[in-house]
């Protein structure tokens, strides 16, 4: 999916534990966006960050949930004390934001987060 | 509150023949719009946008059709294949903005 990267692929976890969930932006982007998708529903925009910076967590459920993107390395989500209402596809996309262009966002190949 | 809305869960067309895949949007403020294919497991793969100073963008088999006026935009996919089965997404936003999408529309192409 053109070249962004998520790991791991399947994450189990059980009540209680820590999740954390990697992303790696296309060479070139420095725009990283977080979804979720939740069975047979679409994916729902979660935060939106740039290097160092959150710009949009609009989404974000208010505890529990956070994300960062630092300088060096990759975008993490971090969810602490996950619940089974966790479980879910969790997808990560980037962009360029070239301006004058729309905003095409690509997405990697999602983190399937499964709580037991 | 579904900003953005499609309202077949699912469309079945036979290989060849034209699949036409819809969508309904109620924020007069998206300005960007996106469709996204998915297949089970994996992410999904952009397929094709259109601003809305646009009517119509065309890339290949797949063009894209926006009515500002109706808050509609449609995928038109010419000849449909088999490959093609898959679950479509619809995606809008406003300017630099995130992406919000429809619940999906899978659809089937029979051989």
């Amino acid at each position: 999916n053109a070249g962004v990267m998520q790991n791991p692929r399947h994450l189990v976890r059980r009540r209680g534990q820590e999740a954390r969930l990697r992303c790696s932006p296309m060479k070139g982007h420095s725009h990283v966006y977080w979804y979720r998708q939740l069975p047979e529903e679409g994916l729902k925009f979660m935060v939106y960050l740039q290097k160092e910076n959150i710009i949009d967590e609009s989404g974000m459920p208010k505890e529990r949930f956070s994300a960062e993107f630092p300088k060096e390395g990759p975008s993490i989500l971090r969810i602490q004390q996950v619940v089974r209402g966790d479980s879910a596809a969790y997808f990560c996309a980037s962009s360029s934001r070239l301006a004058g262009s729309g905003d095409t966002q690509y997405f990697g190949p999602g983190t399937r987060l499964t709580v037991l | 509150d579904q900003q953005v809305k499609q309202n077949s869960p699912s469309l079945s067309v036979q290989e060849g023949r034209i699949s036409i895949l819809n969508c309904d949007y109620t924020n007069s403020m998206f300005d960007y719009f996106l469709w996204y294919k998915k297949y089970p497991a994996e992410g999904p793969t952009f397929l094709i946008s259109i601003s809305s100073i646009k009517d119509k963008n065309e890339d290949g088999r797949f063009t894209v059709f926006l009515n500002k006026s109706a808050k509609h935009l449609s995928l038109h996919i010419v000849p449909s294949q088999p490959g093609d089965s898959a679950v479509y997404f619809c995606a809008a936003s406003e300017v630099s903005e995130k992406l919000v999408f429809g619940k999906g529309t899978k659809l089937t192409v029979n051989p």
